[in-house]
């Protein structure tokens, strides 16, 4: 069973760099059927797509966030990471890593998620 | 941009209802459309896919269709544990965008 884990931070200071790793397990993140996303949802409202990654490296961004997002795979390790800069109070939010059935774009598996607060 | 207006914006029914919730894109996505359910602490589960395709392991109960600009995601017979938040996400510019989403209450 695919299961995916969210790690980093739980608190950043505004104007840091919020960094948060997930790492997958029960299956290969190198699968060419799959990207590898990253999805927020500030607290009491809606989601958000960051961005997606495959295996080789190629990104997609979401047009609002791009100037500040980076998101990185290491296929040795089964990870991929978001690397946010420039954090303030709204960026406080859950921070999900999901599986990216791209034929549909659909998020099939999803991490537990993880709360990052920007507060200094 | 495409827009995405789901609706309504919270619903409350009774065991046994059907639920019905639309997603209205604003330009023709075809069948660009998947819907989600959230329940509270919780991450999004895949319920459909591509507008109408049942996720594996989903009850049969829930369902979707539309095309083109308008969507619409059915609970046939509403369940206690379907209490939930569902969101649709469209993905027609291969930049996925989540609706607002509609809280399920039961009445």
């Amino acid at each position: 069973q695919l299961q995916l884990q969210e790690s980093g931070p739980g608190l950043v200071k505004p104007s840091e760099t919020l960094s948060l790793t997930c790492t997958v397990s029960g299956g290969s993140i190198s699968s060419s059927s799959y990207y590898w996303g990253w999805i927020r949802q500030p607290p009491g409202k809606g989601l958000e797509w960051i961005g997606s990654i495959y295996y080789s490296g190629s990104t997609y961004y979401n047009p609002s966030l791009k100037s500040r997002v980076t998101i990185s795979v290491d296929t040795s390790k089964n990870q991929f990471s978001l690397k946010l800069s420039s954090v303030t109070a709204a960026d406080t939010a859950v921070y999900y890593c999901a599986r990216v059935v791209w034929t549909f774009m659909s998020f099939d598996y999803w991490g537990q998620g993880t709360l990052v607060t920007v507060s200094s | 941009d495409i827009q995405m207006t789901q609706s309504p914006s919270s619903l409350s029914a009774s065991v046994g209802d059907r639920v019905t919730i639309t997603c209205q894109a604003s330009q023709d996505i075809s069948n660009y459309l998947n819907w989600y359910q959230q329940k509270p602490g919780k991450a999004p589960k895949l319920l459909i896919y591509d507008a109408s395709n049942l996720e594996t392991g989903v009850p049969s109960r829930f369902s979707g269709s539309g095309s083109g600009t308008d969507f619409t995601f059915t609970i046939s017979s509403l369940q206690p544990e379907d209490i939930a938040t569902y969101y649709c996400q469209q993905y027609d510019n291969l930049l996925p965008l989540f609706g607002q989403g509609t809280k399920l209450e039961i009445k």
